[in-house]
């Protein structure tokens, strides 16, 4: 079965604090991407990150860089220096680069970031 | 470049009617998925159109279809609505096959309620 699993349904962390958001993953392929989504209230899922799955270097995008282990199934969020507009549902999720490229997400992962 | 626009922002229905939601796809995108995000979940992936082909479906019930327009815009209509079709509504885009660097981008979703 082809499920991601976030482990943390509630996290939450002191303004400029860093947090990490916990992910695993489980698939029988090889190639794929992994994706970090963000979903504030206004319901818009906001890409925040990607890696593709035969990359050993972890992606960054600014404050945000992933810990990507690939036999452990394993693919985490760490936010740094985290602000007052982090506060959201963060999403992880898998594409299959074969057929019907369908993201598979996990059930989240609310933030709250406390002032 | 105008963004993912989906119509309407909030839906109230009754079981056993029928539902038809609107997705227009970013300038550019000939490639439309829907998702289905129950409350407190993720979403789940209910079909693709590519070039007014449905090009790859999870798994719902027929009653769940769809169409691609000349334009690349897309309608999702569920048919004999049930209470447990409550949910946001997600339509995502992209240019062709997701791949790393075109990763899709989605709409603010539709609302749709079941009384």
């Amino acid at each position: 079965a082809q499920t991601v699993t976030q482990s943390q349904p509630e996290m939450s962390v002191q303004e400029a604090e860093t947090v990490t958001l916990s992910c695993t993953y489980d698939t029988s392929e090889s190639d794929y991407y992994l994706f970090w989504y963000k979903q504030p209230p206004s319901r818009q899922m906001i890409l925040v990150i990607r890696q593709e799955a035969y990359k050993q270097q972890n992606a960054t995008e600014n404050r945000f860089s992933v810990n990507f282990q690939k036999a452990a199934k394993s693919f985490s969020l760490k936010i740094s220096d985290s602000q007052l507009g982090d506060a959201a549902m963060y999403f992880c999720a898998y594409l299959l680069i074969q057929g019907a490229q369908k993201l598979v997400f996990g059930q989240g992962t609310r933030l709250t970031i406390n002032p | 470049e105008t963004g993912v626009t989906q119509s309407p922002t909030h839906l109230i229905k009754t079981r056993g009617q029928q539902v038809t939601l609107r997705c227009s796809s970013q300038s550019g995108h000939n490639t439309v998925s829907w998702y289905q995000q129950a409350l407190g979940q993720g979403p789940q992936f209910i079909f693709q159109y590519y070039r007014e082909e449905e090009n790859g479906r999870g798994n719902f019930p027929p009653r769940f279809s769809g169409l691609q327009f000349p334009n690349y815009s897309s309608e999702l209509n569920v048919n004999a609505l049930e209470l447990d079709d409550s949910a946001l509504y997600l339509c995502a885009s992209s240019h062709g096959p997701v791949r790393y660097d075109q990763p899709q981008h989605f709409g603010d979703g539709t609302r749709l309620s079941i009384l």
